[in-house]
């Protein structure tokens, strides 16, 4: 694809329940981020992928968070026993590296916890 | 790690006047200052950026400036139009991209 593509655009799970959110990077691009914005606020940074380097963790709220970047490519974030708190936008980025180059977002997936 | 604080949290301009956007960070080790805009519903995109080796940079009616030695850079809008109307956020690299907390600017036509 032409972009940074991530699924579900949209996401309505009860509170407790785990959740996947899935990131397909642009093609090559071997940094990737997720970043967490709630209504209203800034771009919160939660981990960060580069190349084969041990990831990022370091802005990940708690440990029911979590991360994987299988094969250097797609990215899910999970997050497990979701809280109404966690209702946010996640937003997935991707650059050619990690170092000072362009980094181009997906549209995000909008998550809602009842 | 990397810090970056932004100013003012929000703005409001006449349409047709210029707008500033300020922003400091901490880590004298990042060396590259993009600047995104976010319209309401929409993705961040990238509308200008500058590399540490480099002073000022303009585009049209954009022009960002960076002083390396204050840690300082700013984005400065011309001639501001209704659709200049967004969420900006600055930042950082140094080895990751570190944001600054936004700020909302408003142009009244």
């Amino acid at each position: 694809g032409a972009g940074v593509s991530q699924s579900p655009s949209n996401k309505v799970t009860e509170k407790g329940k785990d959740v996947e959110l899935r990131c397909d990077p642009i093609s090559g691009h071997t940094a990737l981020y997720w970043y967490r914005q709630s209504l209203g606020q800034g771009l919160e940074f939660l981990i960060y992928f580069q190349g084969n380097s041990a990831p990022d963790k370091s802005g990940l709220p708690s440990d029911r968070f979590s991360a994987e970047r299988t094969g250097g490519s797609v990215s899910t974030l999970t997050i497990q026993r979701t809280q109404q708190e966690d209702s946010a936008v996640y937003l997935c980025a991707s650059s050619v590296t990690g170092g000072p180059t362009e980094a181009f977002f997906g549209q995000g997936t909008r998550l809602t916890v009842v | 790690g990397e810090n970056v604080e932004q100013h003012p949290s929000t703005l409001s301009v006449q349409e047709g006047d210029s707008a500033v956007i300020k922003c400091t960070y901490s880590d004298s080790a990042s060396n590259y200052f993009p600047w995104y805009k976010q319209e309401l519903g929409k993705r961040p995109q990238l509308i200008i950026d500058i590399r540490s080796n480099v002073g000022e940079k303009k585009d049209q009616r954009i022009a960002v400036t960076l002083n390396k030695t204050a840690k300082h850079f700013s984005l400065h809008i011309t001639e501001t139009q209704p659709e200049d109307s967004a969420v900006y956020f600055c930042a950082a690299i140094r080895n990751k991209l570190v944001f600054g907390a936004g700020t909302i600017l408003r142009v009244k036509s």
